[in-house]
């Protein structure tokens, strides 16, 4: 079955460093998402990208963000100037985004940890 | 805007015996999509069943099962013959249908319920 691959799995940093989290999306896909997972507490919505930009995001997502797909395949989250609020499992989603009977299909996350 | 409520922060059930996990939504979307996400502990996010508001019937995945109630905005799951794997955080979503304005098929997610299976 196709999946969605994250990189690092797991990456500790040091406070005001950049950080850049990789993904491989399903190749079909046409929608991308990243999501944030603060230990403990429910999955929220950073930002959606289709057609090669943003077509949604939170609050969350301020100026610290940015997204891109630099080569066709892999799709990146870089956080520019990390925070101790930043450590959290960040998960890489992708749906075909076509039709119905979509579904989600979500990396197995990659987990920050800012020190 | 969506909102999503899981009330129960916390359950346990005896292994082989049936649990339901409770979900209610807030939308004034007629058409969308209903999700159970499951995270156990290694924490990667699992698609456990979905639900389309336009179907009347009730999914139905191997030992999970949905009871939706559209009008009453309320989608629980109910997990029969729980086994330890079973153990996890469940997480029920709610995404607009792609024909909803500005859908990007974004997901709103519920705090949780953790639910422990006992042997």
């Amino acid at each position: 079955e196709p999946e969605v691959t994250q990189t690092p799995s797991h990456q500790v940093t040091q406070m005001g460093q950049e950080v850049i989290l990789r993904c491989v999306p399903i190749s079909n896909h046409l929608y991308f998402y990243w999501y944030r997972q603060i230990l403990g507490q429910k999955v929220e919505f950073l930002v959606s990208f289709y057609n090669n930009e943003i077509s949604e995001k939170s609050e969350i997502f301020d100026d610290q963000f940015s997204v891109e797909r630099p080569d066709g395949s892999n799709f990146t989250l870089k956080i520019r100037s990390t925070k101790l609020e930043d450590s959290a499992m960040y998960f890489c989603a992708s749906i075909v985004g076509q039709g119905i009977g979509n579904t989600i299909y979500f990396g197995e996350g990659s987990w920050l940890t800012v020190v | 805007a969506q909102t999503v409520t899981q009330s129960q922060p916390e359950m346990s059930v005896q292994e082989a015996e049936t649990v339901t996990l409770s979900c209610t939504y807030d939308t004034s979307e007629s058409n969308y999509y209903l999700f159970w996400y499951k995270q156990p502990p290694s924490r990667q996010m699992i698609l456990v069943i979905r639900q389309e508001a336009y179907k009347q019937q009730n999914a139905t995945e191997n030992r999970f099962s949905v009871n939706f109630q559209k009008a009453a905005k309320s989608f629980s799951l109910k997990i029969s013959d729980s086994q330890l794997g079973d153990t996890a955080m469940y997480f029920c979503a709610f995404m607009k249908h792609a024909n909803s304005g500005g859908s990007n098929y974004k997901l709103t997610f519920g705090k949780g319920t953790l639910l422990t299976v006992n042997p």
